[in-house]
């Protein structure tokens, strides 16, 4: 069965600060990742996602993604954050075969002070 | 926006009791999910239907049971509640034809059992 690591569980950033979370996944096989985000009191929605292609995909709000395989990383960036970027980030990753239900992180809070 | 729906959002109920949280989705998407989340932990999926008639458990163990009679709606039931069970329960539901895995999620049913 896949896992989904996130080694970052609160990270606290300044306004305009540059930001990297960790996304490390185990599954043999071919995944489709995504990021979600949840904004105090609201939903988990997406941010961004990769199936296939180039391995820098780009999401709302400024976020992108790279996926790098040989490492089996999927670490979500941003180069300044703002303060409504504070939210609850997840990882998740599912198989592109077999059972197909996602498999989340335990999530990274980000907190941005203004 | 995503349409999905989840009622009660908050519900506090002494041990013993039988509750059934409500799952509705306007979208006629075939797949709907329950993931338990804790706080500071990942979602762990618990049940899931992949259409009318189908229901699958996840990988964390549940008590909770869940039924699909319609496409619409996934409601999950406890039939005797306890402390253990206090937690945040989220539905979601994705498409099936694209089968790409991105799920959209209600905003959550924060089930407390004293």
């Amino acid at each position: 069965a896949q896992s989904v690591s996130q080694h970052n569980h609160h990270v606290i950033l300044s306004e305009a600060a540059s930001l990297e979370l960790g996304c490390n996944y185990s599954y043999g096989g071919t995944v489709n990742l995504f990021w979600y985000v949840q904004y105090p009191g609201q939903h988990l929605q997406l941010l961004l996602k990769y199936f296939s292609g180039d391995p820098l995909v780009k999401g709302i709000k400024g976020f992108e993604a790279e996926f790098i395989k040989s490492k089996f990383s999927f670490n979500l960036r941003k180069p300044s954050v703002q303060w409504s970027d504070t939210a609850e980030y997840f990882c998740a990753v599912i198989p592109d075969t077999g059972r197909r239900a996602l498999t989340f992180g335990s999530g990274t809070r980000l907190q941005v002070q203004p | 926006e995503a349409d999905i729906y989840q009622t009660p959002r908050y519900l506090v109920i002494g041990t013993g009791k039988k509750i059934t949280l409500e799952c509705s989705q306007t979208m006629g998407h075939d797949k709907m999910y329950w993931y338990q989340q804790d706080p500071g932990m990942e979602l762990h999926l618990i049940h899931y239907s992949y259409g009318v008639n189908s229901t699958e458990k996840g990988d964390l163990s549940s008590e909770s049971t869940v039924s699909r009679i319609r496409t619409e709606h996934f409601p999950l039931t406890l039939e005797s509640a306890r402390p253990s069970h206090t937690s945040q329960y989220l539905c979601a539901s994705s498409e099936s034809i694209t089968n790409t895995g991105e799920l959209f999620f209600g905003e959550g049913s924060r089930l407390t059992v004293l």
